[in-house]
């Protein structure tokens, strides 16, 4: 069974200050793993999808990175508006269904 | 503007009662999916369509039931059968093809029991 941890759960930062989001998983072969941003009583929010270990992708304060095992998400200088929470997927090769994590919830403090 | 819509915003739902969930998406992906949200937890599939005319039960399927009779919709019912309904349900669509098996989320559907 596919499974994906994230962690901290919880996370309060001061503008400004870096920060780096984890999120743990085993799967049957790896197809993608993606990152999601949710603002409270909205639908996920597409950012990242990342196919193989190795691989990086970044849009603005953020960077998503991709090893065997795990995936980072970093925020260099936050701001207020990236707080969110933050989910992270992954999906199974001959598989179209995603198995998500619990996400982290991130705020930041101006 | 392309995009996934689901109606209504809220929802309420009394004892016995079915209602249907609706979502609507006008990016034409053959596949769409229906999720639910509880607090604390990761988002759970409740049916996904690869084709129309066809759909296959998620991991909490139970309670639940789907029609996929034209690509672009896909509606949910939350039965009677489903005695904890309360929750955030999310409508999701994607693809075909390596690249473009990106899932798009609607904005959601809150259901709240009367």
């Amino acid at each position: 069974e596919d499974q994906v941890t994230q962690s901290p759960e919880a996370l309060r930062l001061q503008e400004g200050e870096s920060s780096s989001l984890n999120c743990s998983y085993t799967v049957s072969g790896l197809r993608g793993l993606f990152w999601y941003r949710q603002d409270p009583g909205k639908g996920p929010e597409f950012l990242f999808t990342l196919y193989s270990a190795g691989e990086e992708k970044e849009k603005e304060r953020l960077k998503a990175t991709l090893t065997k095992k795990e995936s980072f998400l970093h925020i260099t200088a936050p701001k207020p508006e990236d707080s969110a929470t933050y989910l992270c997927a992954v999906q199974a090769s001959g598989n179209n269904r995603l198995a998500f994590g619990k996400g982290n919830q991130v705020v930041v403090i101006p | 503007d392309g995009g996934i819509t689901q109606s209504p915003k809220y929802l309420f739902r009394k004892e016995g009662q079915n209602v249907t969930l609706s979502c609507e998406q006008n990016l034409n992906h053959d596949a769409m999916y229906w999720y639910r949200q509880d607090p604390g937890q990761g988002l759970r599939l409740i049916y996904y369509s690869q084709i129309v005319n066809d759909f296959q039960k998620g991991d909490i399927a139970e309670g639940y039931s789907v029609s996929r009779e034209k690509k672009e919709s896909f509606p949910l019912t939350v039965t009677s059968a489903q005695k904890n309904p309360t929750a955030f349900y999310l409508c999701a669509s994607s693809g075909s093809g390596t690249v473009q098996e990106t899932q798009y989320f609607g904005p959601g559907t809150r259901l709240l029991v009367l």
